[in-house]
């Protein structure tokens, strides 16, 4: 299967700050996921992005695929930001999602 | 449109009691995938279908897992006897059809969490 490491595994950031989530992955994939798994458990998409850049409000996200990596931003953090961040990766021909041990994030007011 | 929405969220039984837990995907996505989620392992792919065809139970731990999809709006896993290191939160989580080359995103059910005494 394929490899998925994030970094850093922990972080904790005062309200406000920003912050860079990394995710590197050991093959080529086709898809690229990544999810916000709040204090609840809920897994919660946050993009779709096997290559380039998107924004979605204070989060954006780049997958630059030809050298395995793909990095989560994250701006004016709020305390609803916390949770832990996972990252996903998926290679053809299979169907099957690796994720990352994921990055556990605290907010702090 | 409603998401995927499994039952029960919690689950608390006995060691040896059959569980079954249940999953309705979003109406329309061809894919309806199983995951389990533990704090030793992380999240795991358990068994996916497409078209409510078992397509990779590679993951399954065990003959006591088994994992049926009758129609495209319903599927379950069930766990029979059950055992302690079955606790776990199960995910359900299903996704459209894409291209040849192209997948399209997973969505996930809110989850069953599940302690086996």
């Amino acid at each position: 299967g394929i490899q998925v490491e994030q970094s850093p595994p922990d972080l904790i950031l005062q309200e406000g700050a920003n912050s860079t989530l990394r995710c590197n992955f050991s093959d080529s994939v086709n898809n690229l996921q990544w999810f916000h798994q709040n204090p609840w458990g809920q897994l919660i998409n946050l993009f779709y992005i096997p290559s380039g850049t998107k924004q979605n409000g204070r989060l954006s996200a780049t997958t630059v695929a030809t050298e395995r990596y793909s990095l989560l931003y994250i701006s004016s953090s709020q305390t609803t930001d916390s949770g832990v961040y996972f990252c996903a990766v998926l290679k053809f021909p299979g169907n099957q999602f690796y994720f990352g041990t994921g990055t556990s994030l605290t907010v702090i007011p | 449109d409603a998401g995927v929405i499994q039952s029960p969220r919690h689950e608390v039984t006995e060691m040896g009691q059959e569980v079954t837990l249940r999953c309705k995907p979003i109406s329309g996505h061809d894919y309806l995938f199983w995951y389990r989620q533990t704090m030793m392992r992380g999240l795991e792919l358990l068994i996916y279908f497409n078209n409510n065809v078992p397509i990779d139970d590679s993951g399954m731990p065990e003959d006591r897992f088994s994992a049926k999809m009758p129609n495209a709006s319903f599927s379950t896993l069930k766990i029979q006897p059950s055992e302690p290191r079955d606790s776990a939160v199960y995910f359900c989580a299903s996704s459209p059809r894409g291209s040849a080359y192209s997948n399209q995103p997973q969505h996930f059910g809110d989850g069953t969490r599940l302690s086996i005494l």
